[in-house]
Protein backbone atom coordinates (compact mmCIF):
# COMPACT_ATOMS: atom_id res chain seq x y z
CA UNK A 1 0.00 0.00 0.00
CA UNK A 2 1.54 3.21 -1.19
CA UNK A 3 -0.48 5.51 0.73
CA UNK A 4 -3.86 7.43 0.22
CA UNK A 5 -5.02 7.52 -3.45
CA UNK A 6 -7.11 9.85 -5.28
CA UNK A 7 -8.56 9.89 -8.63
CA UNK A 8 -8.33 11.69 -11.06
CA UNK A 9 -5.79 14.19 -10.33
CA UNK A 10 -7.55 17.06 -12.58
CA UNK A 11 -10.82 17.71 -13.48
CA UNK A 12 -12.18 19.94 -15.68
CA UNK A 13 -16.26 20.66 -15.53
CA UNK A 14 -18.61 23.43 -17.32
CA UNK A 15 -20.93 25.02 -14.55
CA UNK A 16 -23.94 22.84 -13.81
CA UNK A 17 -22.34 19.11 -14.50
CA UNK A 18 -21.89 16.41 -12.14
CA UNK A 19 -18.42 15.49 -10.96
CA UNK A 20 -17.78 12.37 -8.75
CA UNK A 21 -13.99 11.96 -7.18
CA UNK A 22 -12.76 9.05 -5.37
CA UNK A 23 -10.57 8.46 -2.73
CA UNK A 24 -9.21 4.94 -1.80
CA UNK A 25 -7.52 5.03 1.72
CA UNK A 26 -4.43 3.32 3.07
CA UNK A 27 -6.35 -0.31 3.09
CA UNK A 28 -6.02 -0.89 7.63
CA UNK A 29 -7.50 3.19 7.98
CA UNK A 30 -10.85 2.89 9.10
CA UNK A 31 -11.14 7.03 9.26
CA UNK A 32 -11.51 8.50 6.03
CA UNK A 33 -11.98 12.20 5.55
CA UNK A 34 -12.90 14.94 3.07
CA UNK A 35 -11.18 18.53 2.76
CA UNK A 36 -11.42 21.18 0.92
CA UNK A 37 -8.87 23.50 0.00
CA UNK A 38 -9.25 27.06 -2.03
CA UNK A 39 -6.24 29.20 -3.49
CA UNK A 40 -4.31 31.08 -0.18
CA UNK A 41 -6.82 28.75 2.54
CA UNK A 42 -6.03 25.85 4.60
CA UNK A 43 -8.30 22.69 4.24
CA UNK A 44 -11.40 22.94 5.55
CA UNK A 45 -12.95 20.04 6.92
CA UNK A 46 -16.01 18.61 4.95
CA UNK A 47 -17.12 15.38 6.19
CA UNK A 48 -15.89 12.45 8.06
CA UNK A 49 -16.16 8.21 7.96
CA UNK A 50 -15.81 5.77 10.32
CA UNK A 51 -15.85 2.60 8.53
CA UNK A 52 -19.03 2.86 6.36
CA UNK A 53 -20.89 5.91 8.64
CA UNK A 54 -20.96 9.11 7.66
CA UNK A 55 -20.29 10.61 11.36
CA UNK A 56 -19.86 14.20 10.84
CA UNK A 57 -20.90 16.73 7.53
CA UNK A 58 -19.58 20.69 7.97
CA UNK A 59 -21.89 23.07 6.91
CA UNK A 60 -20.14 23.61 3.89
CA UNK A 61 -21.29 20.48 2.31
CA UNK A 62 -24.35 21.93 0.89
CA UNK A 63 -27.30 19.61 -0.44
CA UNK A 64 -25.19 19.95 -3.90
CA UNK A 65 -22.79 17.43 -2.00
CA UNK A 66 -22.59 13.91 -1.52
CA UNK A 67 -19.74 11.61 -0.11
CA UNK A 68 -20.73 7.49 0.56
CA UNK A 69 -18.07 4.68 1.41
CA UNK A 70 -20.17 2.41 1.03
CA UNK A 71 -17.78 -0.97 1.99
CA UNK A 72 -15.79 1.27 4.76
CA UNK A 73 -12.80 1.08 2.12
CA UNK A 74 -12.98 3.81 -0.85
CA UNK A 75 -15.11 6.58 -0.82
CA UNK A 76 -16.49 8.63 -3.11
CA UNK A 77 -17.36 13.12 -3.12
CA UNK A 78 -20.25 13.73 -6.01
CA UNK A 79 -20.62 17.35 -6.57
CA UNK A 80 -24.17 17.94 -8.42
CA UNK A 81 -25.20 20.78 -10.81
CA UNK A 82 -21.36 22.43 -10.16
CA UNK A 83 -20.71 25.99 -9.08
CA UNK A 84 -17.98 27.98 -10.22
CA UNK A 85 -17.26 28.17 -6.29
CA UNK A 86 -16.74 24.76 -6.17
CA UNK A 87 -13.54 25.08 -8.00
CA UNK A 88 -10.82 24.25 -5.51
CA UNK A 89 -8.47 21.36 -4.61
CA UNK A 90 -10.47 18.34 -2.89
CA UNK A 91 -8.39 16.63 -0.71
CA UNK A 92 -8.82 12.82 1.13
CA UNK A 93 -7.74 11.84 4.49
CA UNK A 94 -7.31 8.86 6.45
CA UNK A 95 -6.32 7.79 10.07
CA UNK A 96 -5.83 4.21 11.57
CA UNK A 97 -8.60 2.97 14.46
CA UNK A 98 -8.43 4.41 18.06
CA UNK A 99 -10.17 6.14 20.15
CA UNK A 100 -8.05 8.85 20.61
CA UNK A 101 -6.03 8.35 17.70
CA UNK A 102 -2.76 10.52 17.81
CA UNK A 103 -1.62 9.59 14.34
CA UNK A 104 -1.03 12.36 12.33
CA UNK A 105 -3.68 11.87 9.07
CA UNK A 106 -2.23 10.59 5.47
CA UNK A 107 -3.32 12.87 2.90
CA UNK A 108 -3.95 12.12 -0.38
CA UNK A 109 -2.39 14.36 -2.99
CA UNK A 110 -5.94 15.65 -4.37
CA UNK A 111 -8.45 16.29 -7.02
CA UNK A 112 -8.16 19.43 -8.45
CA UNK A 113 -11.44 20.27 -9.50
CA UNK A 114 -12.24 23.86 -11.98
CA UNK A 115 -15.42 25.32 -13.34
CA UNK A 116 -15.37 26.99 -16.29
CA UNK B 1 -15.01 25.84 18.75
CA UNK B 2 -11.28 25.00 17.55
CA UNK B 3 -9.28 27.55 15.46
CA UNK B 4 -5.52 27.77 14.63
CA UNK B 5 -4.05 31.22 13.42
CA UNK B 6 -0.93 31.37 11.69
CA UNK B 7 -0.11 34.92 12.11
CA UNK B 8 2.52 35.12 9.30
CA UNK B 9 1.65 34.68 5.52
CA UNK B 10 5.30 34.52 4.46
CA UNK B 11 8.25 33.67 6.13
CA UNK B 12 11.69 34.61 4.45
CA UNK B 13 15.19 33.30 5.56
CA UNK B 14 18.59 33.09 4.23
CA UNK B 15 19.48 29.59 3.62
CA UNK B 16 21.89 28.13 6.84
CA UNK B 17 20.15 30.73 9.15
CA UNK B 18 17.04 29.04 11.46
CA UNK B 19 13.48 30.02 10.27
CA UNK B 20 10.98 30.29 12.91
CA UNK B 21 6.79 29.33 11.71
CA UNK B 22 4.08 30.94 14.28
CA UNK B 23 1.00 28.88 15.61
CA UNK B 24 -1.25 29.94 17.92
CA UNK B 25 -4.27 27.87 18.60
CA UNK B 26 -7.53 27.11 20.80
CA UNK B 27 -9.52 24.32 21.72
CA UNK B 28 -11.69 23.09 24.63
CA UNK B 29 -9.59 20.32 26.12
CA UNK B 30 -6.55 19.44 25.24
CA UNK B 31 -4.76 19.66 22.08
CA UNK B 32 -3.30 17.76 19.91
CA UNK B 33 -0.95 19.39 17.07
CA UNK B 34 0.26 18.84 13.78
CA UNK B 35 2.66 20.19 11.21
CA UNK B 36 1.97 19.63 7.73
CA UNK B 37 4.56 20.78 4.73
CA UNK B 38 2.51 21.18 0.86
CA UNK B 39 4.29 21.54 -2.25
CA UNK B 40 2.76 23.07 -5.25
CA UNK B 41 0.15 21.16 -6.37
CA UNK B 42 0.28 18.25 -4.02
CA UNK B 43 -1.39 16.83 -0.60
CA UNK B 44 -0.03 17.72 2.22
CA UNK B 45 2.62 15.88 4.00
CA UNK B 46 2.61 15.39 7.65
CA UNK B 47 5.90 16.59 9.47
CA UNK B 48 5.60 16.35 13.25
CA UNK B 49 3.33 16.77 15.60
CA UNK B 50 2.42 16.60 19.83
CA UNK B 51 0.66 14.75 21.47
CA UNK B 52 1.59 14.74 25.03
CA UNK B 53 4.89 14.35 27.03
CA UNK B 54 8.23 16.73 25.89
CA UNK B 55 7.22 20.19 24.63
CA UNK B 56 10.35 20.02 22.17
CA UNK B 57 8.90 17.63 19.45
CA UNK B 58 11.51 16.43 16.91
CA UNK B 59 10.12 15.82 13.16
CA UNK B 60 11.13 15.44 9.60
CA UNK B 61 13.35 17.08 7.28
CA UNK B 62 15.24 18.59 11.04
CA UNK B 63 12.30 20.08 11.97
CA UNK B 64 10.83 20.87 15.55
CA UNK B 65 8.46 22.78 17.02
CA UNK B 66 7.64 23.74 20.59
CA UNK B 67 4.52 23.78 22.64
CA UNK B 68 3.50 26.19 25.12
CA UNK B 69 1.07 25.70 27.22
CA UNK B 70 0.40 29.40 28.92
CA UNK B 71 0.86 30.91 25.32
CA UNK B 72 -1.32 28.03 23.38
CA UNK B 73 1.81 27.76 20.83
CA UNK B 74 3.19 25.48 18.38
CA UNK B 75 6.03 27.28 16.60
CA UNK B 76 7.82 25.13 13.62
CA UNK B 77 11.92 25.61 13.47
CA UNK B 78 14.58 24.75 12.19
CA UNK B 79 18.38 25.34 13.12
CA UNK B 80 19.59 25.37 9.57
CA UNK B 81 17.17 26.53 6.54
CA UNK B 82 18.09 24.92 3.30
CA UNK B 83 16.28 26.46 -0.18
CA UNK B 84 14.51 23.06 -0.43
CA UNK B 85 12.49 23.89 2.66
CA UNK B 86 10.24 26.26 0.59
CA UNK B 87 6.85 25.26 0.38
CA UNK B 88 3.59 26.11 1.91
CA UNK B 89 3.31 25.02 5.95
CA UNK B 90 -0.01 24.52 7.45
CA UNK B 91 -0.70 24.14 11.59
CA UNK B 92 -2.88 22.15 12.78
CA UNK B 93 -5.11 21.27 15.72
CA UNK B 94 -7.58 18.85 17.27
CA UNK B 95 -9.66 18.02 20.29
CA UNK B 96 -7.73 15.12 22.28
CA UNK B 97 -11.76 14.34 21.94
CA UNK B 98 -11.76 12.94 25.91
CA UNK B 99 -14.31 15.21 26.67
CA UNK B 100 -16.69 13.31 23.47
CA UNK B 101 -15.07 9.90 23.38
CA UNK B 102 -14.56 10.22 19.65
CA UNK B 103 -11.93 11.46 17.05
CA UNK B 104 -12.72 15.01 15.92
CA UNK B 105 -11.76 16.78 12.21
CA UNK B 106 -8.13 18.73 12.33
CA UNK B 107 -8.79 22.27 11.60
CA UNK B 108 -6.29 23.87 9.95
CA UNK B 109 -4.54 27.29 9.88
CA UNK B 110 -4.29 29.39 6.44
CA UNK B 111 -0.61 28.46 6.04
CA UNK B 112 2.51 30.64 6.12
CA UNK B 113 4.66 30.32 2.69
CA UNK B 114 8.33 29.60 3.42
CA UNK B 115 10.83 31.27 1.42
CA UNK B 116 14.42 30.49 1.39
CA UNK B 117 16.86 31.65 -0.78
CA UNK B 118 20.39 31.75 -1.08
Amino acid sequence: DTGVSQNPRHKITKRGQNVTFRCDPISEHNRLYWYRQTLGQGPEFLTYFQNEAQLEKSRLLSDRFSAERPKGSFSTLEIQRTEQGDSAMYLCASSPPGTFTNYGYTFGSGTRLTVV
Amino acid sequence: AQSVAQPEDQVNVAEGNPLTVKCTYSVSGNPYLFWYVQYPNRGLQFLLKYITGDNLVKGSYGFEAEFNKSQTSFHLKKPSALVSDSALYFCAVRDSGAHTGTASKLTFGTGTRLQVTL
